[in-house]
């Protein structure tokens, strides 16, 4: 069973617009949760990550928003730019075990 | 070293033959994990090490597959018997914290033939 899920797996956005990933957990021992970027031919690289006490963490352009209630995540990127192509991967850790559970990705396509 | 280093970063192999898939992790990182990446797929998790804990193997998906960590720091998975369905591309990562900062290699792409 997919304890982490990108129901997304694809994102068309406008250069300059906002890009909005989701991610949805089941698993209601996550405390922790991570986005990695992934481009072909390379390991995914971390991006930005969150601590279930908080609801939102910003850096930069990048925003993830998470949602407790509804076991629901969020990045959100803006403005867009054509180097932000790429796979994005929701991640959850496990606060039992610590073990690190990956969605199956969206890829975002931005546009000029 | 600076990051996580994976070899060979590509392996073409006979149905059938073995394979060793290499991962050297950052130096100190006590947390390492392999994970694989089939076409099209998501990645999916097959084993964790952390410290000298006994290993996590739940996510090996079968009994041809196994891997160690010698010295609490190179790790080494095998897999035996190798199928087609095992093409992909396998990576390792590794972390001080067990939560934190996980470090990804550039992965090593198996393709059986």
């Amino acid at each position: 069973d997919q304890q982490v899920k990108q129901n997304s797996p694809s994102l068309s956005v406008q250069e300059g617009r906002i890009s909005i990933l989701n991610c949805d957990y089941t698993n209601s021992m996550f405390d922790y949760f991570l986005w990695y970027k992934k481009y072909p031919a390379e390991g995914p690289t971390f991006l930005i990550s969150i601590s279930s006490i908080k609801d939102k963490n910003e850096d930069g352009r990048f925003t993830v928003f998470l949602n407790k209630s509804a076991k629901h995540l969020s990045l959100h990127i803006v403005p867009s730019q054509p180097g932000d192509s790429a796979v994005y991967f929701c991640a959850a850790v496990d606060y039992n075990t610590d073990k690190l559970i990956f969605g199956t990705g969206t890829r975002l396509q931005v546009f000029p | 070293g600076a990051g996580v280093s994976q070899s060979p970063s590509n392996k073409v192999t006979e149905k059938g033959k073995d394979v060793e898939l290499r991962c050297d992790p950052i130096s100190g990182h006590t947390a390492l994990y392999w994970y694989r990446q089939s076409l099209g797929q998501g990645l999916e998790f097959l084993i964790y090490f952390q410290g000298n804990s006994a290993p996590d193997k739940s996510g090996l998906p079968s009994d041809r597959f196994s891997a160690e960590r010698t010295g609490g720091s190179v790790s080494t998975l095998t897999i035996q018997r190798t199928q087609q369905e095992d093409s992909a591309v396998y990576l390792c990562a590794s972390t001080a914290t067990g939560r934190y900062g996980y470090t990804f290699g550039s992965g090593t792409r198996l393709t059986v033939v």
